[in-house]
């Protein structure tokens, strides 16, 4: 069964450096989302991203995050200066219909 | 924004019991998710519904679209059914798909 697939599983980083999260989305999947969760808190909204351009989006989502479809299939996430409460795990999820999540990325900020 | 509210946040009963987990929400909307979420972390979607009811193997899901509230059912209870049971409805409400989710409803099945 085609499944999401998301990279690094776990990626540790300081403080204020730039990190990016990896998506193989579904092949013919065209929507993509990317959600995060605080370890013990809920799963959050982040992002949606639809025909190469964002589509919607929370709050969270502020000038220190990024997504982008470089090669027509990767789905990446940037944070640009990451700050100790990105620590969480972030699931990217993909669909025709219902959606399909990744295994996530766990992230570390020390 | 919408909001969802779970109920309960944690439920342990006895394998073969009867299962229901509640879901409400603010903004009326398309389509409402229930997910699993496996210890490890791993979220898989169960159902996806509009109205109605669904039904897939021991799982029931229901809806009224009137009354902004949805039940998860689960019959004959097993203990591999233990995990976090979630609703999620889209987060702006309508025809938007980015998910707000539920805090989740911790199942725990003792054999």
């Amino acid at each position: 069964e085609p499944e999401v697939t998301q990279t690094p599983s776990h990626q540790v980083t300081q403080m204020g450096q730039e990190v990016i999260l990896r998506c193989v989305p579904i092949s013919n999947h065209l929507y993509f989302y990317w959600y995060r969760q605080i370890l013990g808190q809920k799963v959050e909204f982040l992002v949606s991203f639809y025909n190469n351009e964002i589509s919607e989006k929370s709050e969270i989502f502020d000038d220190q995050f990024s997504v982008e479809r470089p090669d027509g299939s990767n789905f990446t996430l940037k944070i640009r200066s990451t700050k100790l409460e990105d620590s969480a795990m972030y699931f990217c999820a993909t669909r025709v219909y219902e959606q399909y999540f990744g295994p996530g990325t766990r992230l570390t900020v020390t | 924004k919408n909001e969802v509210e779970q109920s309960p946040q944690n439920l342990t009963a006895q394998e073969g019991e009867f299962i229901t987990i509640n879901c409400s929400y603010s903004v009326g909307i398309s389509a409402l998710h229930w997910l699993q979420q496996h210890p490890g972390g791993g979220i898989v979607s169960l159902f996806m519904l509009s109205s109605g009811k669904k039904k897939h193997g021991r799982l029931i899901a229901t809806i009224n679209i009137q009354e902004k509230h949805s039940s998860l059912h689960i019959t004959a209870s097993h203990p591999r059914d233990s995990a976090v049971y979630i609703c999620a409805v889209p987060y702006s409400g309508g025809g938007a798909d980015g998910l707000t989710f539920g805090k989740g409803t911790h199942l725990i099945i003792q054999p």
